[in-house]
């Protein structure tokens, strides 16, 4: 599976959109690309996944670039529920989540 | 919630004792698997059902077993428990197979071995 690259920790301030950045430079044509978060002590939660085309649901977007190599998840108007570790997590052909060190997202008031 | 249920919520056992971790997939997902989380570090994969057969496992010694039953639910079995084995085990339901598929996670069960 792709090895994927984030920074440990983030802030953003209450009502603001949280650009949570992600590098997976050696992933595959056939590999997607998944957002969890967890919140302390509980299950991973799915936020959205994508291919190769920007997606977005009720809980984010996810804008992917042109070569792959990188895609940031976007959550529009980060409320203080949004605070929580964030993992970007490349799909490959085992089917396993690997999951990284993540990102912490704090949001402030 | 997820519809992904996960029992006990939390047990307690001694070094070398047997244990037994259940799971109920969300209606419709015929696809089980299992992760243990340490304290502070990310969910490991431990192994994956689909229909009742084990597709993929991950770094884990024999020791870990597991099931799936006709009607998807799970278990995880973990025999001669080691101090190490403290964790939070997860379980992820989805439909199917494939790089395609969402898994939707549990609330976990916490196992502390003393």
């Amino acid at each position: 599976d792709a090895k994927t690259t984030q920074p440990p920790s983030m802030d953003c301030a209450e009502g603001r959109a949280a650009n949570l950045p992600c590098n997976h430079s050696t992933i595959s044509g056939n590999e997607y690309v998944y957002w969890y978060r967890q919140i302390h002590s509980q299950g991973p939660q799915y936020i959205i996944h994508g291919l190769k085309n920007n997606e977005t649901n009720e809980m984010a977007s996810l804008i992917i670039t042109e070569d792959r190599k990188s895609s940031t998840l976007i959550l529009p108007h980060a409320t203080l529920r949004d605070t929580a570790v964030y993992y970007c997590i490349v799909l490959g052909g085992n089917e396993k989540l690997t999951f990284g060190t993540g990102t912490r997202l704090t949001i402030i008031p | 919630e997820t519809g992904v249920t996960q029992s006990p919520t939390h047990l307690i056992k001694t070094r070398g004792q047997q244990v037994t971790l259940r799971c109920s997939s969300q209606s419709g997902h015929n696809t089980v698997s299992w992760y243990q989380q340490a304290l502070g570090q990310g969910p490991q994969f431990i192994f994956q059902y689909y229909r009742e057969e084990e597709n993929g496992r991950g770094n884990f010694p024999p020791r870990f077993s597991g099931l799936q039953f006709p009607n998807y639910s799970s278990e995880l079995n973990v025999n001669a428990l080691e101090l190490d084995d403290s964790a939070l085990y997860l379980c992820a339901s989805s439909f199917g197979r494939g790089r395609n598929n969402e898994q939707f996670f549990g609330p976990g069960t916490r196992l502390t071995v003393l």
